[in-house]
């Protein structure tokens, strides 16, 4: 499968405690983007990187959030000291660079659900 | 920031008729306006996208339509069919933002 992949696909945790998600993007892709979905409602904006360098964050974003991609190729977002409030789909999605291209495509999401 | 708002929030239509779904933007500088579809627990597929310096863009039996001076675009789909039940996003951005900002989602059901 050589689109978007994401892991984990679900994750409990409890209240309190660290996750981690890994986003893998499209081979070559130098935009990589992440958004947030909740029940019944369209996804919305985090973050997103140009290569290595992490060029907007969202105000959604707080400062208990952390996205980083290291190498310009997958990336990782991190949440600490998880809330309920953060149960969510989280989505990945990457596109191409090159002029004129702006399609992004998505990734399956990672479930969060804090207990 | 943008707002993109989308109406219906669901729509039901009978195999073999068409669906329409409409959207509506609050920024001006907004040029690029793809449409997603979303199946139970998959992720969004992009289905087709429209530019601003194109009124009409069609892929088989789905079309967009753009409207910049009244800030809205809608999306068309003919001959509908059952696998084409699924929640339908349409989104908003610009060039050199790159982000998009989403619709609530309409939900269609094709019955057949």
């Amino acid at each position: 499968d050589t689109g978007v992949s994401q892991n984990p696909r679900h994750k409990i945790t409890k209240r309190g405690q660290n996750v981690t998600f890994r986003c893998d993007p499209i081979s070559e892709h130098n935009r990589l983007y992440w958004y947030r979905q909740t029940l019944g409602q369209g996804p919305e904006f985090l973050t997103y990187f140009q290569n290595e360098a992490q060029l907007e964050k969202s105000r959604l974003l707080s400062d208990r959030f952390s996205a980083e991609r290291p190498k310009g190729s997958f990336s990782t977002l991190e949440i600490q000291r998880t809330e309920q409030g953060d149960s969510a789909m989280y989505l990945c999605a990457s596109s191409p660079t090159g002029r004129g291209s702006y399609e992004q495509y998505f990734g399956p999401g990672t479930r969060l659900t804090v207990t | 920031g943008e707002n993109v708002e989308q109406h219906p929030s669901t729509l039901s239509v009978q195999e073999g008729d068409s669906a329409v779904i409409k959207c509506t933007y609050s920024d001006s500088a907004s040029n690029y306006f793809p449409w997603y579809k979303q199946e139970l627990g998959k992720r969004p597929q992009l289905i087709i996208d429209i530019r601003s310096n194109v009124g009409e863009k069609k892929d088989q039996r789905i079309a967009v339509t753009l409207n910049k001076t009244a800030k809205h675009f809608s999306l068309h789909i003919t001959e509908t069919q059952p696998e084409d039940s699924a929640v339908y996003f349409c989104a908003a951005s610009f060039y050199n933002d790159y982000k998009l900002s989403f619709g609530a989602g309409t939900t269609v059901t094709v019955r057949a």
